[in-house]
């Protein structure tokens, strides 16, 4: 079966910190890996992108890593902003196929 | 500059009174979505067209019909909406379906009395 689970469900970081999201995937082959960013009550965000031959993928102040021979990646955030605060999805694709995660949702506090 | 644009972004219906949902792109974008998404929960993918190809997703309910007569637009109709389809419903767009990056549209929060 074809899943994308994600950890923590949520989590709680000062402002200024770092924090790393994991997400973990069982599609086989895939295509792409993707994180999103979704404010509440608004649409999701694109965050990066990756193919399966793709190790790392950067956007400013988020990176996010691929490990395809263990079927992780991870997101890491640096130097959190109270803006950060949304929930954070992965979703893998396969051909025309899109897998959620249910996504963990950031507070940043100050 | 908005690249999706959904309208309304609140829509309020009776129970078993249709309801239409538009989205538009201004993005000249191949592959149109509709998503699902319920409270703390992902969103639920119900229908895509590639160009006019319309794919439906096996477990969307013959409630959810859509209808895309051009590129730019793409529309949502619920013909009979009940309580448990109070919903986020997200549109978006990408270039091509598997390679590119998917933008979503703000959202319209529908509400079922």
């Amino acid at each position: 079966k074809n899943q994308v689970e994600q950890s923590p469900q949520s989590l709680i970081i000062l402002e200024g910190k770092n924090c790393t999201l994991q997400c973990n995937y069982t599609v086989s082959p895939f295509s792409n890996l993707r994180w999103y960013k979704q404010d509440t009550g608004r649409g999701p965000v694109s965050l990066t992108i990756m193919t399966f031959s793709e190790n790392t993928k950067s956007n400013g102040r988020y990176t996010a890593t691929l490990d395809a021979d263990t079927k992780q990646s991870s997101l890491h955030i640096t130097a959190s902003q109270l803006s950060d605060s949304a929930s954070y999805i992965c979703v893998v694709s396969k051909r025309n196929q899109f897998y959620f995660g249910t996504g963990t949702s950031l507070t940043v506090i100050p | 500059d908005a690249m999706v644009i959904q309208n309304p972004r609140y829509q309020v219906t009776q129970f078993g009174k249709p309801v239409t949902l538009s989205c538009s792109q201004t993005l000249n974008h191949n592959v149109m979505y509709w998503y699902q998404q319920k409270s703390s929960q992902a969103p639920k993918l119900l229908f895509h067209y590639y160009d006019k190809d319309f794919n439906n997703e096996a477990d969307t309910p013959d409630n959810f019909q859509s209808r895309r007569p051009n590129t730019s637009f793409c529309f949502l109709d619920i013909r009979s909406p009940g309580l448990g389809d109070a919903a986020m419903y997200l549109c978006a767009t990408s270039r091509d379906a598997e390679t590119d990056t998917q933008y979503f549209g703000p959202g319209t929060r529908l509400t079922v009395l």
